[in-house]
C-alpha cells in the first residue's frame, strides 16, 4: 500500500540551531516528491521539488531511493521557519498522497 | 490572478444540517483537488477532478459526502448531513496538469459542527 510517513508531529528547535524533517514513504514505481509548507494564516505552497534539486530559503532535501526517505533539511534555523510542513507523493499515475505534517517551531 | 477561491472562510452550523462549500480554481488549470485538514489526520485528499470530470473519489469518507464540478470554473463539496465529526479545515487545489506538478492551494474553510 502506497504510504507517506513523516514520524514527528512536532519538533521544536532553538534559532540557528540545524532541523531535519524526516518524510518516508512506500510506492511502487519512481514516485515524484515535494515538500509543502504552510505558514501561519497563509496557504499551503510548494517548498521545494526533489527533481529541481533546488536549495529554497536555505532547505534542501535529499531523495535516498535505498532508504526511500526524502527529509527536509536546514543547517541553521530561522523563526521565519515556524510553520507546518507537508510531505507529498505523487506516482505516475497522478496518485498522490500527503503525509500527516510536521509542525516546526523555531525559538529564539 | 487571485489564485484558487474558496467560499465561504468560515462555517458554523448545526449537527444535521447541510453545508456546502465552493472553490473557484486557477483558470486554465485541468485539474482540481479537494482536502482535509485535522490535527488527527493532517491532510487528507478526499477527491480529485480532471476536466470536470471525477478520477478518484476513493478519500471521501462516506456517503454523507458529495463533490460537483459542473464546468472548469466552479466545483462543490456538499456534506448532508452533516456532523461534529466533519470539522475541519476543507481545502481546495488546483493544477495544470495531474501527475507530479505544483498544486496550488486556496485558503481553505473552516467548518465547525456544533
Amino acid at each position: 500500500a502506497q504510504r507517506v510517513t513523516q514520524p514527528e508531529k512536532l519538533l521544536s528547535v532553538f534559532k540557528g540551531a540545524p532541523v531535519e524533517l524526516k518524510c518516508n514513504y512506500s510506492y511502487s514505481g519512481s514516485p515524484e516528491l515535494f515538500w509543502y509548507v504552510q505558514y501561519s494564516r497563509q496557504r499551503l505552497q510548494l517548498l521545494l521539488r526533489h527533481i529541481s534539486r533546488e536549495s529554497i530559503k536555505g532547505f534542501t532535501a535529499d531523495l535516498n531511493k535505498g532508504e526511500t526517505s526524502f527529509h527536509l533539511k536546514k543547517p541553521f534555523a530561522q523563526e521565519e521557519d515556524s510553520a507546518m510542513y507537508y510531505c507529498n507523493v505523487t506516482d505516475s499515475w497522478g496518485k498522490l498522497q500527503f503525509g500527516a505534517g510536521t509542525q516546526v517551531v523555531v525559538t529564539p | 490572478d487571485a489564485g484558487v477561491i474558496q467560499s465561504p472562510r468560515h462555517e458554523v452550523t448545526e449537527m444535521g444540517q447541510e453545508v456546502t462549500l465552493r472553490c473557484k480554481p486557477i483558470s486554465g488549470h485541468d485539474y482540481l483537488f479537494w482536502y482535509r485538514q485535522t490535527m488527527m489526520r493532517g491532510l487528507e485528499l478526499l477527491i480529485y477532478f480532471n476536466n470536470n470530470v471525477p478520477i478518484d473519489d476513493s478519500g471521501m469518507p462516506e456517503d454523507r459526502f458529495s463533490a460537483k464540478m459542473p464546468n472548469a470554473s466552479f466545483s462543490t463539496l456538499k456534506i448532508q448531513p452533516s456532523e461534529p465529526r466533519d470539522s475541519a479545515v476543507y481545502f481546495c487545489a488546483s493544477s495544470r496538469r495531474g501527475g507530479p506538478y505544483e498544486q496550488y492551494f486556496g485558503p481553505g474553510t473552516r467548518l465547525t459542527v456544533t
